[in-house]
């Protein structure tokens, strides 16, 4: 069965400094990865994607994400955060029929 | 372009009550998704449509939930009678094509209270 785990529940980083939240996975076939961001009260939206090619994925607001197959993980990282990042992301596989299997989320804090 | 809209924002009901919920997609996507989202969780899918034919509901809860996209635009989701498990958000997505690995478009969701 295909799923995703989100290891930690909350990261906190102080404004400024890298971040990263991490993902694994667990997939048959070739995994296709998703990040999407989830603000208080609003619906989610998508930061970036991994189908195929670059192992580096550059998405929106500055994010981006490393694939590694050997350790199945796409963790998504920002070189400086911003408190405007506080939120919650969700990992996500998605299948051929355009089903997304979602994570279970981390909170992200990024304090002043 | 306009996204997608869902209504009501939120509805409070008891136990035993039916209640549905309403989504409109982008324009033009012929792909509409509906996500149970519960508190601390991820969403989870519960039925997916290609223009108004189901893809997948296998974690769809038929005997209470139903779905509908008649038209292959908007779709309706109810729930009778509601549980107290189902206090959820309950989100719509749409996406121009599914088996392309496209981004799924999210409206705001409805978020249910089953008292």
């Amino acid at each position: 069965a295909q799923s995703v785990a989100q290891p930690e529940d909350q990261v906190n980083v102080a404004e400024g400094n890298p971040l990263t939240v991490k993902c694994t996975y667990s997939v048959s076939g070739n995994p296709y990865l998703f990040w999407y961001v989830q603000y208080p009260n609003r619906g989610l939206q998508f930061l970036l994607k991994y189908i195929t090619g670059d192992n580096l994925v550059k998405g929106s607001y500055g994010f981006e994400a490393e694939f590694n197959k050997s350790q199945t993980s796409f963790h998504l990282k920002k070189p400086s955060a911003l408190v405007s990042d506080s939120a919650l992301y969700f990992c996500a596989v998605i299948l051929s029929t355009g089903k997304l299997i979602f994570g279970q989320g981390t909170t992200l804090q990024v304090k002043p | 372009e306009a996204g997608v809209a869902q209504s009501p924002r939120y509805k409070i009901i008891e136990k035993r009550q039916s209640v549905a919920f309403w989504c409109n997609p982008i324009s033009g996507h012929a792909t509409l998704y509906w996500y149970q989202q519960i508190l601390g969780q991820g969403p989870k899918l519960l039925i997916q449509f290609q223009n108004n034919g189901v893809v997948d509901d296998s974690q769809l809860p038929k005997d209470r939930f139903s779905a509908e996209r008649l038209k292959g635009v908007d779709s309706t989701l109810k729930i009778q009678p509601a549980k107290l498990e189902d206090s959820a958000v309950y989100l719509c997505a749409s996406s121009s094509d599914a088996g392309a690995y496209n981004e799924q478009f999210f409206g705001p969701g409805t978020r249910l209270t089953v008292l």
